[in-house]
C-alpha cells in the first residue's frame, strides 16, 4: 500500500536561517507531488506541485523553493526564513485518475522566531 | 482565479440534528469539487467528490452550477462527525487543489 512521510514533525527556526522539509512517498511510481501551507486563520494554500523529476510549478511568489531530486522525494526549502513563513506545511501525492483525490502526509509545524 | 468560500468557521449542532456545511465557489470552466475532512489527530483525507455522486458516512453533496454551490449535508449528525471540513476545487489533471478555509463541525451529545 502507498504511504507518505514528512519530517520533521515540528520545527522551530530563527529568522534568517535556512529550511529544508522533506517528503517521501512509498508504494507508487511517478506520483504528482504537492506542497501546501496553512497559515493561522487561513485555508490550505497550494505552494508547489510537481508532475515528474525536476519539474516544479510554483503557484505563488514567495520566499520558498521546491525540488524533486527523485521520483518519490519532494523537498521544500528556503535560504532565509521570514516570520511570515510560519505555518503548517502539508505534502500530498496523487495520480491522475481519479482526478483530484490527493493523499496527505502528517504535516510539519514550522515556527519562525 | 478560482476561489472557494466556506462562510462558517464553526458550526455546532446537537446529535441527531441535520447538518449542512456551506461551500460556494468561483471558477471559469468546469471544475471538480471535493470535500475533505480532518478528524482529531488524523490526516486530511478525501470524504467525497461530486463526480461520484456517492454518500459517504451518511454525507452527500450536490453540485449546483446555477448557485455555484457544493453544500455538504447529513440528515442526522453523529458525535463521530466532529471534525474540520474543507471544500476544495480542482481544474482537473495534475493541478493542485484550491481549498476553502474550513468549517469546524462540533456535534454536541
Amino acid at each position: 500500500s502507498q504511504t507518505i512521510h514528512q519530517w520533521p514533525a515540528t520545527l522551530v527556526q530563527p529568522v534568517g536561517s535556512p529550511l529544508s522539509l522533506e517528503c517521501t512517498v512509498e508504494g507508487t511510481s511517478n506520483p504528482n507531488l504537492y506542497w501546501y501551507r496553512q497559515a493561522a486563520g487561513r485555508g490550505l494554500q497550494l505552494l508547489f506541485y510537481s508532475v515528474g523529476i525536476g519539474q516544479i510549478s510554483s503557484e505563488v511568489p514567495q520566499n520558498l523553493s521546491a525540488s524533486r531530486p527523485q521520483d518519490r522525494q519532494f523537498i521544500l526549502s528556503s535560504k532565509k526564513l521570514l516570520l511570515s513563513d510560519s505555518g503548517f506545511y502539508l505534502c500530498a501525492w496523487s495520480v491522475l485518475e481519479p482526478a483530484g483525490e490527493q493523499y496527505f502526509g502528517p504535516g510539519t509545524r514550522l515556527t519562525v522566531t | 482565479a478560482q476561489r472557494v468560500t466556506q462562510p462558517e468557521k464553526l458550526l455546532s449542532v446537537f446529535k441527531g440534528a441535520p447538518v449542512e456545511l456551506k461551500c460556494n465557489y468561483s471558477y471559469s470552466g468546469s471544475p471538480e469539487l471535493f470535500w475533505y475532512v480532518q478528524y482529531s489527530r488524523q490526516r486530511l483525507q478525501l470524504l467525497l467528490r461530486h463526480i461520484s455522486r456517492e454518500s459517504i458516512k451518511g454525507f452527500t453533496a450536490d453540485l449546483n452550477k446555477g448557485e455555484t454551490s457544493f453544500h455538504l449535508k447529513k440528515p442526522f449528525a453523529q458525535e463521530e462527525d466532529s471534525a474540520m471540513y474543507y471544500c476544495a476545487i480542482s481544474g482537473g489533471g495534475a493541478d493542485g487543489l484550491t481549498f476553502g478555509k474550513g468549517t469546524h463541525l462540533i456535534i454536541q451529545p
